[in-house]
């Protein structure tokens, strides 16, 4: 596997199911992002990691939980969710900007979520 | 609020043409700017960043940046139709105080018509 990995990349889910999107990066980064991509919209950044270390929530609500037990894997898990969550879930990572880099992130392939 | 402002487009272009892009940004103390390519149903796609003021090239992309006037463009010469996808614009906010941060613009959508 290279870059950034995400599974599954359909899910299909009704609003009192539980599941977990999956992503992986074999770049050797220590930051990584989980982003909502709706239609119409731009990019929503809704959690981010650095070091293992949750440094950002941009007010996501709490359905949304991530977990990141190593900087190579992240996990975004979701209960209880809207319709309105229907969306493209993207994972990123990046070097850590605490390192003095610039923080280039890449992009996984994306997890389309439809919630019924 | 911290914004980024693309022109959503489409912006449609003949094959060989100049595809200029422009975004715009609220942050003043922004320092790291992006540009990536997502075509429909794909994820976005790293093609450039550019930290100082001026031009920075690769390929037949140029991307050009002026902090006093919190501007940022993307040049692609000799458009191909395989450049047509969306190009979505993204800032780094907080500036020295960098947290890995980045806020996209909508995007905007490029057209190359052979």
């Amino acid at each position: 596997e290279t870059g950034v990995t995400q599974t599954p990349r359909h899910l299909v889910m009704g609003m009192t199911n539980k599941k977990s999107l999956k992503c992986e990066q074999h770049l050797g980064h220590n930051a990584m992002y989980w982003y909502k991509q709706s239609a119409k919209k731009p990019l929503e950044l809704m959690f981010v990691y650095n070091f293992k270390e949750q440094t950002e929530n941009n007010s996501v609500p709490s359905r949304f939980s991530p977990e990141c037990p190593n900087s190579s894997h992240l996990f975004l898990h979701l209960h209880t969710l809207q319709p309105e969550d229907s969306a493209l879930y993207l994972c990123a990572s990046s070097q850590s900007w605490t390192s003095g880099t610039l923080n280039e992130q890449y992009f996984g392939p994306g997890t389309r979520l439809t919630v019924t | 609020q911290k914004e980024v402002e693309q022109n959503s487009g489409p912006l449609s272009v003949p094959e060989g043409a100049i595809a200029s892009l422009n975004c715009t940004y609220s942050d003043r103390g922004s320092q790291s700017f992006f540009w990536y390519r997502q075509y429909s149903g794909k994820s976005p796609e790293l093609i450039m960043s550019i930290y100082s003021n001026g031009d920075k090239e690769d390929g037949r992309f140029t991307a050009q940046l002026n902090k006093a006037s919190q501007y940022v463009s993307l040049l692609i010469r000799d458009s191909q139709p395989s450049d047509s996808a969306t190009y979505l614009c993204a800032v780094n906010v907080g500036g020295s105080s960098n947290t890995g941060k980045l806020i996209f613009g909508q995007g905007t959508t490029l057209q190359v018509k052979p």
